[in-house]
């Protein structure tokens, strides 16, 4: 989506790995957030930002680590991936006096 | 925490049919959102609607927030109307919001 960019779109990684995945935004939106997507379980809101070096968690953030060092990047890393943590990211934007989202297109996450 | 239903799951409508969905939440919300994410993945945010009624096109969305229900209405249906359909609200006080698991839409030619 134009002004929101997530790298990268797909991996597969090894149990046990580090991953970092990448949120980008040319917006200068204060608020950034990361969601998992699951069959059966719509989105799940695993962290957010609500600015640099501000984060708190969310609805299932373990396993999960977050850093925003600078307004337009919000990267999400899963310390040692396992097989659960297979599932679509997305990544979300929003301005604190503008509620409305916008998301990324989404990064495919394979564990195996 | 704050839970979201939505309903139907599924919907399967010829083109050209009109339809209701809806999305009840179970605390007071300030906002509520409605997305559709079409057959790529994409997530485009519809309406965002606190309270009262929005028009946009074929679509249109009315929230009644004291009774905790919102609904989405999608005239005329076309084929690129399918996909699914996400509500979500914040839960209390903060920007977090809570999706709903989906009204998936199939309108056929």
């Amino acid at each position: 989506d134009a002004g929101i960019t997530q790298s990268p779109r797909h991996k597969v990684t090894e149990t046990g790995t580090p991953v970092t995945l990448r949120c980008h935004q040319t917006e200068n939106h204060r608020y950034m957030y990361w969601y998992r997507q699951d069959p059966g379980h719509g989105l799940r809101l695993i962290h957010y930002s609500y600015g640099v070096k501000d984060t708190d968690k969310g609805e299932v953030s373990d396993g999960y680590s977050v850093s925003r060092s600078k307004t337009e990047d919000f990267l999400l890393t899963l310390e040692s991936a396992t097989s659960s943590q297979t599932s679509v990211y997305f990544c979300a934007i929003s301005e604190a006096t503008r509620i409305d989202y916008t998301f990324g297109s989404g990064t495919r996450l394979t564990v195996v | 925490g704050i839970q979201v239903e939505q309903s139907p799951p599924d919907l399967i409508l010829q083109e050209g049919a009109n339809s209701t969905l809806r999305c009840n939440f179970s605390d007071s919300v300030n906002n509520l959102q409605w997305f559709h994410q079409n057959p790529w993945g994409q997530l485009i945010n519809l309406f965002y609607i606190p309270s009262g009624t929005k028009q946009n096109g074929r679509l249109s969305a009315t929230t009644v927030a004291t009774e905790r229900y919102s609904l989405l209405y999608i005239s005329s249906s076309q084929t690129t109307d399918s996909g699914v359909y996400f509500c979500a609200v914040p839960t209390s006080g903060t920007y977090k919001y809570i999706f709903g698991t989906g009204t998936r839409l199939k309108v056929l030619a």
